[in-house]
């Protein structure tokens, strides 16, 4: 299974808008909704920003939002903020019994 | 709240085997799929295995690059997640992370653990 594609990195400045892209193919992202987004800092576990494509944890502010379009889900951050900057990491159901990952993006808050 | 302990990480030599328990808490464990994720130093995440809630026969699912070395398992009296791993390759280093599942099937990964190391090197 290979993994779903993101941007290595992707950046904004303070109260700005950024999207993020993680493309997959019609075995995963293109058909199940099981798409999340996982937000991670420096030595940290990952946690849940995103799940079933645009459902937001009890928690996570509503400046992060996610859609999908095809085989390509995408997040976006809304209203930058310093502690936004992480590595963030896509993930989908493949139907064959497998979760695969996106390689992450490293966002930078300029 | 949901609480996922990871123990048993370690240095080991290629080629030997090592075991490593999660221990939950704050939730009805026999009820949840499991997983396993791992993160090699500076590198990506990558899913290991799930286990479904029950754990029986074949509702147990392994990402190719550990099918046939590790096995997962788990202990529903215990509230504990296992994974087994034998004929340890340099290439599995990692921080393994224990993980939730929001249902008793594979959908997605909800709660993580914070992770334990594993290192394989002569």
């Amino acid at each position: 299974q290979s993994a779903l594609t993101q941007p290595p990195s992707a950046s904004g400045s303070p109260g700005q808008s950024v999207t993020i892209s993680c493309t997959g193919t019609r075995s995963d992202v293109g058909d199940y909704d099981y798409v999340s987004w996982y937000q991670q800092h420096p030595g940290k576990a990952p946690k849940l920003m995103i799940y079933e494509v645009s459902q937001r944890p009890s928690g996570v502010p509503d400046r992060f939002s996610g859609s999908k379009s095809g085989n390509t889900a995408s997040l976006t951050v809304s209203g930058l903020q310093a502690e936004d900057a992480a590595d963030y990491y896509c993930s989908s159901y493949t139907g064959s019994n497998n979760l695969v990952f996106g390689g992450g993006t490293k966002l930078t808050v300029l | 709240q949901v609480q996922l302990v990871e123990f048993g990480g370690g240095v080991v030599q290629p080629g030997e085997s090592l075991r490593l328990s999660c221990a939950a808490s704050g939730f009805s464990f026999s009820s949840y799929g499991m997983h396993w994720v791992r993160q090699a130093p500076g590198k990506g995440l990558e899913w290991v295995a799930f286990i479904r809630y029950d754990g029986n026969g074949n509702n147990k699912y392994y990402a190719d690059s550990v099918k046939g070395r590790f096995t997962i398992s788990r202990d529903n009296s215990k509230n504990t997640l296992y994974l087994q791993m034998n004929s340890l390759r340099p290439e599995d280093t990692a921080v393994y992370y224990c993980a939730k599942d929001p249902r008793s099937y594979i959908t997605m990964v909800h709660v993580w653990g914070q992770g334990t190391l594993v290192t394989v090197s002569s």
